[in-house]
């Protein structure tokens, strides 16, 4: 079954510290991968997404992610965080097109400390 | 652009009251919207897909006679949990996919926080 894993629940950083967040899908030949955050008690707001070209997207607020086909990864990153950061992010696939469905990752809490 | 509104935002009803939620695209005609529903601290589930003028497919395990899908217009689709009970209290997100998308992007709504007492 196609699938989405988020390898880590909850991820404390201190301020101004980098960050990572893992992404990994089932194996597809064609999918749409996209990051999405949440802050408490609200919808989800799209971060960035990858379609197809350059393997690195950059997307608002500073954060970036990679794109590995044959690690069939999809990493988020920011060099540098802030409190404001302080969320829920989900990695999301779309593994039929622009007419499939999205499957969500499990999530990851993201704790930015003072 | 691009806009999802849902409404209400939060609502409290008694076990076997029928709750409706709306979800509205603002500034775009939506021929498919989706339910999700979420769980305290865990992952949105797609509950159904709706697509204006026709039947609600649902998802597996999803009670389409309990959760009643209309997506009467290329802007708003509905919600209603019917006799709705304490198992039933859940964050519900909408989203909306605009038509002319090449790419699946879903337009999130705000999410409905509903309490079943």
């Amino acid at each position: 079954a196609q699938s989405v894993t988020q390898l880590d629940s909850q991820v404390p950083v201190f301020e101004e510290a980098p960050v990572e967040l893992r992404c990994n899908y089932s194996s597809s030949v064609s999918v749409y991968l996209f990051w999405y955050v949440q802050y408490p008690n609200q919808g989800l707001q799209l971060l960035l997404k990858y379609l197809s070209g350059s393997t690195l997207v950059k997307g608002i607020n500073g954060f970036e992610a990679e794109f590995n086909k044959s690690q069939t990864s999809f990493h988020l990153r920011k060099p540098s965080v802030h409190i404001s950061d302080t969320a829920e992010y989900f990695c999301a696939v779309s593994y039929g097109g622009s007419q499939g469905n999205l499957i969500f990752g499990k999530g990851t809490k993201l704790s930015v400390k003072p | 652009g691009a806009v999802v509104s849902q409404h209400p935002s939060r609502v409290i009803c008694k076990s076997g009251t029928s709750v409706k939620i709306e979800c509205r695209s603002l500034d775009f005609q939506a021929t498919t919207m989706f339910w999700y529903r979420q769980f305290p601290k865990q992952s949105l589930m797609l509950m159904a897909t709706s697509n204006e003028g026709s039947k609600a497919t649902y998802e597996q395990g999803v009670e389409k006679d309990k959760f009643l899908i209309n997506h009467a217009s290329l802007t708003l689709s509905t919600l209603t949990v019917t006799s709705a009970h304490p198992e039933d209290s859940s964050f519900y997100i909408c989203s909306a996919r605009a038509p002319l998308a090449f790419y699946n992007e879903q337009f999130f709504g705000p999410g409905t926080r509903l309490t079943v007492l």
